[in-house]
């Protein structure tokens, strides 16, 4: 089974603070994707990647950015997060039916 | 108008009882489709793909309609243990997924 790994269960981070989320997939796959999750709006893509250094706009990707430097592996960045950046962030990699996501990240930012 | 439409319940059904969940997406040209599971406070797990003949998983059966681009779950004999929130996704000819709201389902005794 593919398996996800998101770096963080949880994490609190002060407002400003550029803050790193990590995400590792296992299975060789090409295609990358981190979302956000919040109640009443369901999951927003953000960023999503095809392949090695390559990235593509989501939904909502301002105050984001991402980087994919091996292809295992697909960051997050909030360069100066702030209080409206408080939220679940889900990272997925896609299988040959649907993605797999990983166990996801809550982020608090005070 | 959102993409995907779901009914967000709470549906509360007592054990045994046969629900069904039912969504509508607006993309015509939208290609993939599944139900996806999430339990609280956890990440979302592929329920089952939908196809235009319809599909059937144990107690699980997903339906596609093209013409009316809607997309149905039924879930026979519930369990407590099918409490849940039942998210409606549709794909385009890219990879991308597109994830309904979700609609939650709760069993009871």
């Amino acid at each position: 089974d593919v398996k996800v790994t998101q770096s963080s269960r949880y994490l609190v981070k002060r407002t400003g603070e550029k803050v790193f989320l990590e995400c590792v997939q296992d299975m060789d796959h090409e295609n990358m994707f981190w979302y956000r999750q919040d109640p009443g709006l369901g999951l927003r893509l953000i960023y999503f990647s095809y392949d090695v250094k390559m990235k593509e706009k989501g939904d909502i990707p301002e105050g984001y950015s991402v980087s994919r430097e091996k292809k295992e592996r697909f960051s997050l960045i909030l360069e100066s997060a702030s209080t409206n950046q408080t939220s679940m962030y889900l990272c997925a990699s896609k299988r040959d039916y649907g993605y797999t996501f990983g166990s996801g990240t809550r982020l608090t930012v005070v | 108008r959102k993409e995907v439409e779901q009914d967000p319940g709470p549906f509360n059904v007592p054990e045994g009882a046969t629900v069904a969940f039912n969504c509508t997406y607006s993309n015509s040209a939208s290609q993939s489709f599944f139900w996806y599971r999430q339990d609280c406070r956890k990440e979302p797990k592929l329920l089952m793909s939908v196809y235009s003949s319809g599909n059937e998983d144990g107690r699980f059966t997903a339906q596609l309609n093209r013409a009316s681009q809607y997309i149905s779950l039924l879930i026979r004999d519930s369990k407590l243990s099918d409490s849940a929130t039942y998210l409606c996704v549709v794909g385009h000819n890219t990879d991308k997924l597109i994830f309904g709201t979700g609609t939650r389902l709760q069993v009871f005794p």
